[in-house]
């Protein structure tokens, strides 16, 4: 069973803020929330993971709640090329770790 | 940023034949890769686990005699569906894992298997 739960789609402008929530009630406390993304008939892409403390990178930010039971990936100016299915995944992180795709939200960014 | 490449990237086959799928890491060295089977409109399930050297782990409902898997190297894995029927059409992605970054996974672009 999935650990997290996802919207099953979002729209977002372009040029927006999109905010794709994800709740993981059930993570424990070694558990990791990463993000991956699959744009249509390729592979998933990384994109951002965290523990417990808000991350940025290059491509999105990651803010955790203080009970680690909810996030939301933050992409700050979407465009159409970020058209794809996200997923938040829950895991342990370490040597060959297995992840444990849901059924993700298909953001769709309009012009 | 780490690549993995996969070939071929679609192959089509006649029911009863087997076909190789190649996964490859061009530019680290993969200690695990993980291939995956994507249906239409579906999410992405994992069917096994691969480390170099070592035999690979199959999820569970996944047959381990119908889908080999040789990890025979640091840069390569390979995945043969023997005996390929209709249903083993799907989308074959695979995944590679470096002993340096061990929390990001790099996936291949995937092969498009059609059986008729």
């Amino acid at each position: 069973d999935a650990k997290t739960t996802q919207p099953p789609s979002m729209d977002c402008a372009e040029g927006r803020a999109a905010n794709l929530p994800c709740n993981h009630s059930t993570i424990s406390g070694n558990e990791y929330v990463y993000w991956y993304r699959q744009i249509h008939s390729q592979g998933p892409q990384y994109i951002i993971h965290g523990l417990k403390n808000n991350e940025t990178n290059e491509m999105a930010s990651l803010i955790i709640t203080e009970d680690r039971k909810s996030s939301t990936l933050i992409l700050p100016h979407a465009t159409l090329r970020d058209t794809a299915v996200y997923y938040c995944i829950v895991e342990l992180t370490g040597g060959g770790n297995k992840l444990t795709f849901g059924t993700g939200t298909q953001l769709k960014v309009e012009l | 940023g780490a690549v993995v490449s996969q070939h071929p990237s679609w192959v089509i086959c006649k029911s009863g034949t087997s076909v190789k799928i190649e996964c490859r890491s061009l530019d680290f060295q993969a200690t695990t890769m993980f291939w995956y089977r994507q249906f239409p409109k579906q999410s992405l399930m994992l069917m096994a686990t691969s480390n170099e050297g070592s035999k690979a782990t199959y999820e569970q409902g996944v047959e381990k005699d119908k889908f080999l898997i040789n990890h025979a190297s640091l840069t390569l894995s390979t995945l043969t569906v023997t005996s390929a029927h209709p249903e083993d059409s799907s989308f074959y992605i695979c995944s590679a894992q470096s002993s340096g970054r061990v929390y990001e996974q790099y996936f291949g672009p995937g092969t498009r298997l059609t059986v008729t």
